[in-house]
């Protein structure tokens, strides 16, 4: 499974853009990019997942350039709910060969008023 | 009614005792998992389970075990608890056509002394 790489923390303020990028260089050809959020004391959450170019659903964007080496999920005018710590994932998304799912440290993203 | 839920929710147990943390799940899904999160660590994967007569070892699976009662009942057992596994322990489920998309439990922060 291709580990990921993404910044430890990053700070922004109520109604910014964010994107946070995430490497993946050892990203497999079957691999799908998957992010997760996560508040503290609860369990992560499903946020949106995809395979190359770019994919929207009403939380937020995911863009893969070509290579697929990395990806950057984009939040739009975050506000303070958004302050949370943020996981990408990158394995197989279908097919019982499923292993070992490695979550990393995540990036934790403050809000600020 | 929440869709996967954990019991207990908090736990404080002494070193050597045998515990037993389960998870029930309204979703419907075959896939279930055992993570576990340490501070500044993510989350590990402890076991999976892709129905009720396939169990899998995560990445840190000595000193657990599982056991899948039903579809719907997933639980994780420590045989001899030690200091070293508190931490705060998520169920989650998935369905097999899309196991990146993955839906957790509130948790339980089980403490060992």
């Amino acid at each position: 499974l291709a580990k990921t790489t993404q910044p430890v923390s990053m700070d922004s303020y109520e109604g910014q853009e964010v994107n946070i990028t995430c490497s993946h260089n050892n990203i497999a050809t079957n691999d799908y990019i998957t992010w997760y959020q996560q508040f503290p004391s609860q369990g992560p959450r499903f946020i949106i997942q995809g395979y190359k170019t770019k994919v929207t659903n009403e939380v937020a964007s995911l863009f893969i350039p070509a290579d697929r080496k990395s990806s950057t999920l984009s939040l739009p005018r975050v506000s303070l709910s958004d302050t949370a710590v943020y996981y990408c994932l990158v394995g197989y998304r279908r097919g019982s060969t499923l292993g070992r799912l490695y979550f990393g440290r995540g990036t934790q993203l403050t809000v600020w008023p | 009614d929440a869709d996967v839920t954990q019991t207990p929710r908090n736990r404080i147990t002494k070193t050597g005792k045998r515990i037993m943390l389960e998870c029930s799940q309204t979703k419907g899904h075959d896939r279930m998992y055992w993570y576990r999160q340490d501070p500044g660590l993510g989350l590990r994967l402890i076991y999976y389970s892709f129905d009720v007569k396939d169990i899998n070892k995560g990445e840190i699976s000595d000193g657990y075990s599982v056991s899948r009662q039903a579809q719907a009942k997933f639980s994780l057992s420590l045989e001899s608890a030690i200091p070293n596994q508190t931490a705060l322990y998520f169920c989650a489920t998935s369905d097999s056509g899309t196991p990146y998309e993955q839906y957790f439990g509130p948790g339980t922060r089980l403490t060992v002394t």
